[in-house]
């Protein structure tokens, strides 16, 4: 069963616009952390933001925030004033435990984001 | 700049060949995570080591096998390699420690293989 949902292959927005790309998990586990990472075309993976289960307030990084619905099971990213450079694929990720006590990322299939001037 | 290195950037082999792709992670961190992201399969978990033991195994192929060494660099070994190898691999690393923590896994810059 798929873990990690994003729903939205592509997402156009204008520059200086907000964006928000969405994000849905599913887990069984109280404790648990979220991720965002960016890929430019250049193919790095970049981290942005993470939110974990029980933080109280929505993480911010900058113009990067997550709006953490833990009922809805939903960690969307925000994206304020978009910049041309803003342009790449946003992967969201969950911390998933395995055998033996250690921890892994598992990764939605990512949303492709055009920044338009 | 994450802090992580990876070499080569690029690697392009012929099927049947064996490669070895190198990670340093960042000063400090113990764990190296191994991951593949390919067009079909998406970014997929390798394997884990922590201070030089294996850690965790995802869906690493038996053609294929790491380690991590005393200065903590991880090496990941790809042999019998076939068209379906190519992939861009990335090495992330984090502090690691064991159980439920608030790590971050830093990302390298990634190697891209490709299988002719």
């Amino acid at each position: 069963a798929q873990k990690i949902t994003q729903t939205q292959p592509g997402m156009f927005v204008q520059e200086k616009e907000a964006v928000t790309l969405d994000c849905t998990y599913d887990t069984s586990d109280p404790s648990y952390g979220l991720f965002w990472y960016k890929q430019p075309s250049s193919g790095e993976m970049i981290f942005l933001i993470y939110q974990g289960s029980y933080d109280q307030q929505n993480a911010t990084e900058g113009r990067y925030s997550l709006n953490f619905q833990k009922a809805r099971k939903s960690a969307n990213l925000v994206i304020s004033a978009s910049q041309l450079g803003d342009s790449a694929m946003y992967f969201c990720a969950m911390r998933e435990a395995t055998q033996g006590g250690s921890e892994k990322l598992v990764f939605g299939k990512g949303t492709k984001l055009t920044v338009n001037p | 700049d994450s802090g992580v290195t990876q070499t080569p950037k690029h690697l392009i082999t012929a099927t049947g060949q064996r490669v070895t792709l190198r990670c340093s992670p960042r000063s400090g961190d113990l764990s190296v995570y191994w991951y593949q992201q390919s067009l079909d399969q998406g970014l997929q978990f390798l394997i884990q080591y922590y201070n030089g033991e294996e850690r965790a195994k995802g869906n690493i192929l038996e053609r294929f096998s790491a380690q991590q060494f005393p200065d903590l660099h991880s090496e990941l070994n790809l042999s019998s390699l076939e068209l379906g190898d190519s992939a861009l691999y990335f090495c992330a690393s984090s502090v690691g420690e064991l159980g439920p923590s608030t790590d971050t896994q830093y990302f390298g810059p990634g190697t891209r293989l490709t299988v002719l």
